[in-house]
């Protein structure tokens, strides 16, 4: 049973659109992070939380904001899409210093 | 910062060969970093392979290896003999346990291994 999930898996936006990309964790773990991954380069971390009701701004936060309204459920909003947000996006738990992934969501903005 | 460098953007290999995939790293804060490798095999998401936090010390894990050498400041992957079922992508990564965010981890860019029979 995956512990980290994501919806959707896929997604095509436009330019300039409201996105939303959901993350939920059975990991009853009290961390949580969004990175993104772009074609050749590693993962980086845009925000992160370390309770509900509570976000933190990670290495690149700009055009990006997130939302962790349960412990088990955190998202990542983009409110105005722009092609440079063309990646894999990860989200992951985290107890301690082994964080557990979920499967990526491919968003494409065109 | 921190940063992580894997120079091999893909690697291919025959099947039962051995396979090396390098790592170094660079921790600004802490001499010595926890230490990982993750894989991302396709359709899913990435998942920790082996870790090392003692410099020095091996990790070991479905048949691979690495060693946490501080001197080169290296943490290569290593397999004697690979399997079609290996092909993935491989991440090196580092956590600096001076951070002020628990778990945030460095990546390198990855290392896409294709195992053919």
């Amino acid at each position: 049973e995956a512990a980290v999930t994501q919806s959707p898996r896929s997604k095509v936006a436009v330019t300039g659109g409201k996105v939303t990309l959901s993350c939920h964790q059975t990991n009853n773990h009290d961390y949580m992070y969004w990175y993104r991954q772009d074609t050749g380069h590693g993962l980086r971390l845009i925000h992160y939380s370390y309770v509900a009701d509570s976000t933190e701004k990670g290495d690149i936060p700009d055009g990006y904001k997130a939302s962790r309204p349960s412990q088990e459920n955190f998202s990542l909003i983009l409110e105005l899409a722009s092609l440079s947000q063309t990646a894999v996006y990860f989200c992951a738990s985290s107890d301690s210093y082994e964080q557990y992934f979920g499967p990526g969501t491919r968003l494409t903005v065109l | 910062g921190d940063s992580v460098t894997q120079t091999e953007g893909q690697v291919t290999v025959s099947e039962s060969k051995s396979l090396i995939i390098n790592c170094t790293y660079s921790a600004t804060s802490i001499a010595y970093p926890n230490l990982f490798w993750y894989v991302r095999y396709p359709g899913e998401g990435l998942q920790l392979l082996l870790k090392v936090i003692t410099a020095g010390q091996k990790g070991s894990s479905r048949g691979f290896e690495a060693t946490y050498n501080k001197e080169t400041t290296s943490f290569h992957l290593q397999k004697a003999s690979v399997q079609e079922s290996d092909s993935a992508v491989y991440y090196c990564a580092l956590s600096d346990r001076g951070t002020q965010v628990v778990g945030q981890l460095t990546f390198g860019s990855g290392t896409r291994l294709q195992v053919y029979a």
